[in-house]
């Protein structure tokens, strides 16, 4: 199973651009890495997803290092409304080995004005 | 296009009792995933089926919780007889195909068991 670590927490300001890690040091040649964002009382909602290199969304961008061992999602001049918990998982295409992919505890951003 | 709905938002019952839990996922995914987060512990994944069979249940905590999905549409989990320790909030997920693409979560119903 490839096990993710991320910071607890972050704090960051409005405006600013936020880069959160993610650490999955044991990732197999099959896996992709997701980042799902939640906001209190709501279910968990995608954001990017990426294998290698880097990819970029209207929300988003994933760099992703030749290694792999390791991701950052990067939000540009985050708001107030960005404030959530972010998920980073990783897991296998194709698949339907549900159980490989792993929430974590994820990070905890606050955003203040 | 609708979401993820689940029904009911919240429920409080005693223990003992039962409970069932709906999920109405996004029309024509055949996959539907049902999770859940215990009081302060992390997200964790309960069952997996595709259209109406059971392709994964490994995450069912025990024999009292039971999942459907009839007609590979909506799905129900129903929890009998309900612990205290089964509290939570439970998740509901659907993607068109396999784990690893988008998954779309409903808001979650609140357990609480008293």
């Amino acid at each position: 199973l490839a096990k993710t670590t991320q910071p607890i927490s972050m704090d960051s300001y409005e405006g600013q651009e936020v880069n959160i890690t993610c650490s999955h040091n044991n990732i197999a040649t099959n896996d992709y890495i997701t980042w799902y964002q939640q906001f209190p009382s709501q279910g968990p909602r995608f954001i990017i997803q990426g294998y290698k290199t880097k990819v970029t969304n209207e929300v988003a961008s994933l760099f992703i290092p030749a290694d792999r061992k390791s991701s950052t999602l990067s939000l540009p001049r985050v708001s107030l409304s960005d404030t959530a918990v972010y998920y980073c998982l990783v897991g296998p295409w194709g698949a339907y080995n549900t159980d490989k992919l792993i929430f974590g505890t994820g990070t905890r951003l606050q955003v203040f004005p | 296009e609708a979401g993820v709905t689940q029904f009911p938002s919240h429920s409080v019952i005693e223990k003992g009792q039962t409970v069932t839990l709906r999920c109405d996922p996004i029309s024509g995914h055949d996959n539907l995933y049902w999770y859940r987060r215990v009081m302060g512990k992390e997200i964790k994944f309960l069952l997996h089926f595709v259209k109406e069979s059971k392709q994964d249940e490994s995450g069912m905590p025990n024999n009292r919780f039971l999942a459907e999905r009839t007609g590979g549409t909506y799905s129900t989990l129903k929890v009998q007889p309900a612990e205290l320790e089964d509290s939570g909030v439970y998740f509901c997920a659907s993607s068109q195909r396999a784990i690893s693409e988008k998954l779309f979560f409903g808001s979650g119903t609140q357990l609480s068991v008293l």
